[in-house]
């Protein structure tokens, strides 16, 4: 089974600065795809960016970069130019790459507070 | 684009009596799934549906949880009877079809306290 595990519960950063979280996974699978997801205090869910293991290159969405470590299994999401509307719980996620039923496996979360 | 409908958005009950939760997904979405987040934690996938067939329900506790996707469309989740440990925000997400690995678009959840 696979197992997600985000060592940091909370961070705090300041508004223009940049943070990043970490997060590791175990897996003995080859082909896989992995998730950052904000879940902002109303609760709704939202993609933030996704990686394919596959790909060497680090996916990019604006502010949002990730740094992909296949081989140690790490994960973690950078989050630049941090904004007050960033402030939310994000999680870590894991998809195996498979024919059928494509389960979301997700770490505990990071509380992350942009301070103004 | 409407997103993922849920309803209700609360709800209270005392522990054994029954609840269900109402899930609409995004128009088209073949695939539907039910998550359990329990305060603190990451969403737990409980049953996923392509369809109106079940794909994966390996951790939904059978003898007091059910779910149904009839017309594969809207699907309900229900809990008879309920457990203090049921306390959680069930969230209901969809995708377009699960070969392609689509993102998932989840719905505002239901959060349900068991008294």
């Amino acid at each position: 089974a696979q197992t997600v595990t985000q060592s940091q519960p909370e961070m705090s950063v300041q508004e223009a600065e940049t943070v990043t979280l970490s997060c590791t996974y175990d897996t003995s699978e080859s082909n896989y795809y992995l998730f950052w997801y904000k879940q902002p205090p109303s609760r709704q869910m939202i993609l933030v960016i996704r990686q394919e293991a596959y790909k060497q290159q680090n996916a990019t969405e604006n502010r949002f970069s990730v740094n992909f470590q296949k081989a140690a299994k790490s994960f973690s999401l950078k989050i630049s130019d941090s904004q007050l509307g960033d402030t939310a719980m994000y999680f870590c996620a894991f998809m195996k790459h498979r024919a059928a039923g494509n389960k979301l496996t997700f770490g505990g979360g990071t509380r992350v507070l942009v301070k103004p | 684009e409407a997103g993922v409908a849920q309803s209700p958005r609360y709800k209270i009950i005392e522990k054994r009596q029954s609840v269900a939760f109402w899930c609409n997904p995004i128009s088209g979405h073949a695939t539907l799934y039910w998550y359990q987040q329990i305060l603190g934690q990451g969403p737990k996938l409980l049953i996923q549906f392509q369809n109106n067939g079940v794909v994966d329900d390996s951790q939904l506790p059978k003898d007091r949880f059910s779910a149904e996707r009839l017309k594969g469309v809207d699907s309900t989740l229900k809990i008879q009877p309920a457990k203090l440990e049921d306390s959680a925000v069930y969230l209901c997400a969809s995708s377009l079809f699960s070969r392609t690995k689509e993102t998932q678009y989840f719905g505002p959840g239901t959060r349900l306290l068991v008294l």
